[in-house]
């Protein structure tokens, strides 16, 4: 079983470029959310989505956008990296709300 | 301060030593989780509970809903339980998970 598969795994950008983080799962997962995991800090919630055509904001939604066209992708933009930006970023999933969530593997994401 | 506090922060032990790592949070919650973060970066989940007491092989996770509290207990701790250990609430209100910042354990041999 692939589980959440994301990718890539290792990105280095500059500043203001974009791009796209993938992530999709195979478990026919309603719920996906996005997190990223700086240091000193618990992960925290940049967009989720309930099901396919829904999306919303979390925690730290700013400078991220997220479409869910299919239930099994759920990929996160950065619209103009800034150093702000770099972190660990971890996909999830998760039949519903209420049960244990699948992670990803994370993308390890460098803005200079 | 957070909604989910961890305690210790960083924590030693040797092979063999029972462990406790704890969670305090500060809302009502439908659901607490502990997850596990292995050096190369990978979370999973080890447990889900609500109320009482859950075990899965060395890994005991206990809750006071009252107390607003859990612990979780590794029994003959060994090397390769050496990680990052989460504690994540999942409120009444709503439907997304808040996060503890992590106990990093390390057990030598």
């Amino acid at each position: 079983n692939a589980g959440v598969t994301q990718t890539p795994k290792f990105q280095v950008l500059k500043t203001g470029q974009s791009m796209t983080l993938q992530c999709a799962q195979d478990m026919n997962h309603e719920y996906m959310s996005w997190y990223r995991q700086d240091p000193g800090m618990g992960l925290r919630l940049i967009h989720y989505s309930v099901g396919a055509g829904i999306t919303d904001q979390g925690e730290v939604p700013n400078g991220y956008n997220v479409s869910r066209s299919t239930t099994e992708d759920f990929p996160l933009r950065l619209l103009s990296a800034a150093p702000s930006q770099t972190s660990v970023y971890f996909c999830a999933s998760t039949l519903r709300v209420g049960q244990p969530q699948h992670f990803g593997d994370g993308t390890r994401l460098s803005i200079l | 301060k957070n909604e989910v506090e961890q305690s210790p922060q960083n924590l030693t032990a040797q092979e063999g030593e029972f462990i406790t790592i704890n969670c305090s949070y500060s809302v009502g919650i439908s659901a607490l989780h502990w997850l596990q973060q292995h050096p190369g970066g990978g979370i999973v989940s080890l447990f889900m509970l609500s109320s009482g007491k859950k075990k899965h092989g060395r890994l005991i996770a206990t809750i006071n809903i009252q107390e607003k509290h859990s612990s979780l207990h590794i029994t003959a701790s060994h090397p390769r339980d050496s990680a990052v250990y989460i504690c994540a609430v999942r409120e009444t209100s709503g439907s997304r998970l808040t996060f503890g910042e992590g106990t990093q354990l390390t057990v030598n041999p």
